[in-house]
């Protein structure tokens, strides 16, 4: 069974600060694989999405690289500002084409000004 | 604008009622997931939807039900069978051809069962 793990599950910055989310999971063979934030009592907003044929993506200032053999990836942040301040989740999806997401448990992180 | 739109946004319910939460979207996506998500987990799937008329249980569907009548509505009903109902509740929606998937959340349903 496919379980995957964030950590650190809080992390506190000053503002500027280059930072980075871990993300890992158990079972390697997946199709995809999505960040995503949620501010607190709202829905889920797509950062980026990887799939399993690619290393990374880039949006902005974020970088989310994707190592399937060794199961981790990781959303690099670059540059924080308050306004990143959020929980970040990764999602893997099982490689049989319909797009089950697991979820880990997320990272919260706090950027003070 | 497209998107997917969750009703209400706060519910309120006493023990041994039956409730249903409204998930809508017009992004002409063919699949609907339901989620739920408790406080420092992480989020658990209750019901998916590939088609209308169609729908598979997820890995927490005990205790609720849904329906597709139509491919731009997932409703959720959450029966007095569920143990422990309160928790937030999100809707998800993605197109089932055409790489790379990626599935887009509603606002989420804030579920209170007292």
């Amino acid at each position: 069974k496919q379980e995957v793990t964030q950590i650190p599950a809080a992390l506190s910055v000053p503002e500027g600060e280059n930072l980075v989310l871990n993300c890992s999971f158990t079972d390697s063979a997946i199709y995809n694989l999505q960040w995503f934030r949620q501010d607190p009592g709202k829905g889920l907003t797509s950062l980026l999405l990887i799939q399993s044929s690619q290393r990374e993506q880039t949006s902005g200032r974020l970088n989310a690289s994707l190592d399937k053999s060794s199961g981790r990836s990781t959303l690099y942040i670059a540059a924080s500002q308050p306004g990143d301040s959020a929980t970040y989740l990764c999602a893997v999806s099982p490689n049989t084409g319909f797009q089950k997401l697991v979820f880990g448990t997320g990272t919260r992180l706090l950027v003070s000004p | 604008d497209g998107g997917i739109t969750q009703s209400p946004k706060y519910l309120f319910r006493k023990e041994g009622q039956n409730v249903t939460l409204s998930c809508e979207q017009n992004l002409n996506h063919d699949a609907m997931y339901w989620y739920r998500q408790d406080p420092g987990q992480g989020l658990r799937l209750i019901y998916y939807s590939q088609i209308v008329n169609d729908f598979q249980k997820g890995d927490i569907a005990e205790g609720y039900s849904v329906s597709r009548e139509k491919k731009e509505s997932f409703p959720l009903t959450v029966t007095s069978a569920q143990k422990n109902p309160t928790a937030f509740y999100l809707c998800a929606s993605s197109f089932m051809t055409g790489a790379p998937y990626e599935q887009y959340f509603g606002p989420g349903t804030r579920l209170t069962v007292t």
